[in-house]
């Protein structure tokens, strides 16, 4: 039979507006975050990392911030663009030096 | 650089059959992963590799699979005989393989189809 497919959540914001992603992560000795980027059909694509050692970091357009606190890491985009439209994973590292991706979260712009 | 490369894109096959898929990492990266992605589960670490030796295939599902990395520009995973539950979107992916530079470039992906 068909199996029941994983509903990612999703974020829906208007083209300009800024776009924020959450991610809760797992294990509060991991010290190395990464956000990838996933456009339908292709591979995930780094977009960002920051170390635990940090609680912001950015780049163009986009900013991560992480609060080893609650064990949550945000993304946030400015200005968001029609090619933003993706999928979006978190991505931690802890103990045996691999990396272990989040479910995802699916961005919609909306022209 | 090419970035990681990936084929075949597209498998289609019949349930029972041998399949091959194949991965050239970056040029200069030492390490190698396989990951399996799918709706229900997302992405999965099957196997990975640093100076052509593997180092956990813990996330490799069963006897079914198997990789091999003969040399530092190619690697394979191999599904015998394969079945319609591993049809999915399998990626390679390679990285430097250094602490403190962990990221991974991840190739196109091959979406293998098992009927």
């Amino acid at each position: 039979g068909e199996s029941v497919g994983l509903h990612l959540p999703t974020l829906s914001v208007q083209e300009g507006d800024n776009s924020i992603i959450n991610c809760a992560y797992s294990n509060s000795a991991s010290d190395y975050f990464i956000w990838y980027k996933q456009e339908s059909g292709k591979g995930p694509q780094f977009i960002i990392d920051i170390r635990s050692n940090m609680d912001k970091r950015q780049g163009q357009r986009v900013t991560v911030l992480l609060n080893k606190t609650v064990k949550h890491l945000s993304l946030q985009i400015a200005a968001t663009q029609p090619g933003d439209s993706a999928v979006y994973f978190c991505a931690e590292i802890h103990g045996n030096n691999r990396l272990a991706f989040g479910k995802g979260n699916q961005v919609v712009v909306i022209p | 650089d090419a970035g990681v490369i990936q084929s075949p894109r597209h498998e289609v096959t019949e349930m029972g059959q041998e399949v091959t898929l194949r991965c050239k990492p970056i040029s200069g990266h030492n390490s190698l992963f396989w990951y399996r992605q799918t709706m229900m589960r997302g992405l999965e670490l099957l196997i990975y590799f640093n100076n052509n030796v593997p180092i956990d295939d813990s996330g490799m599902p069963e006897d079914r699979f198997s990789a091999k990395m003969p040399n530092a520009s190619f690697s394979t995973l191999k599904i015998q005989p394969s079945e319609p539950r591993d049809s999915a979107v399998y990626f390679c992916a390679s990285s430097l393989g250094q602490q403190g530079d962990e990221k991974l470039f991840f190739g196109s992906g091959t979406q293998l189809s098992v009927l």
